[in-house]
């Protein structure tokens, strides 16, 4: 049985450009969230997804954004850019009516 | 304001002594208390989960504590081993209108080294 995965597990873009990050949540769970960790810090919610749609949203701008497949695999897309987008991006999945969140390996984004 | 503070910073032990990492956590309206591993460069692991009628917990050689009243939780490793380095995040979990969970609060976390 596969845990969550991610993808791509580095990635190095420009200010500017926009990117996509990809995450397969853990067989049988229907909720994926985002979180963005830089470096030395605790994660921070991005916004969670549930039924292909937008349940729960933290503190990002509308660069930020995502999307649930009916597979409930999920996307995370930022556009624009920013040097402090550098940071590691974790995704986890989850039963919605679980407490337990199971983490992928998360992506590194560094941005030049 | 939500929020998790953790201490210490840092700390480094030596393998097979026992540690204490502690956390004080405003989290309302309050779900779990949880602490993950989080080895350098990967997700974080669950250890524990503790809800508020919960005041201890214990998996393998990691033991948590949690005082609702205090809104204090604590991680005690006992035995460390080499493979214990990592950094302890605690997690407190906003409970939802409806009771379902709602976000999760993560503190910075404890950077833990342990040498031989």
């Amino acid at each position: 049985d596969a845990g969550v995965t991610q993808s791509p597990t580095h990635l190095i873009k420009t200010r500017g450009q926009q990117v996509t990050l990809r995450c397969s949540p853990k067989s049988g769970h229907d909720t994926v969230s985002w979180y963005q960790q830089a470096l030395g810090q605790g994660p921070q919610f991005i916004f969670q997804y549930y039924e292909e749609e937008e349940r729960q949203r933290g503190n990002f701008p509308d660069r930020f954004s995502g999307h649930q497949f009916p597979n409930y695999s999920s996307e995370l897309n930022v556009n624009a850019l920013l040097l402090g987008d550098s940071a590691l991006y974790l995704c986890a999945s989850s039963f919605l009516s679980s407490n337990e969140q199971f983490f992928g390996p998360g992506t590194r984004l560094t941005v030049l | 304001k939500n929020q998790v503070e953790q201490s210490p910073q840092s700390l480094i032990i030596l393998e097979g002594k026992n540690c204490t990492l502690q956390c004080n956590y405003t989290v309302s309206p309050f779900s779990n208390l949880r602490w993950y591993k989080q080895d350098t460069g990967r997700g974080p692991v669950s250890l524990t989960i503790m809800t508020f009628s919960e005041n201890t917990k214990s998996n393998g050689r990691y033991t948590a504590t949690l005082d609702a009243d205090t809104k204090q939780s604590s991680l005690h490793i006992t035995a460390s081993q080499l493979s214990d380095s990592a950094s302890y995040i605690c997690v407190g979990a906003l409970l939802n209108y409806g009771g379902s969970q709602g976000n999760l609060i993560f503190g910075k976390g404890t950077k833990l080294s342990v040498k031989p």
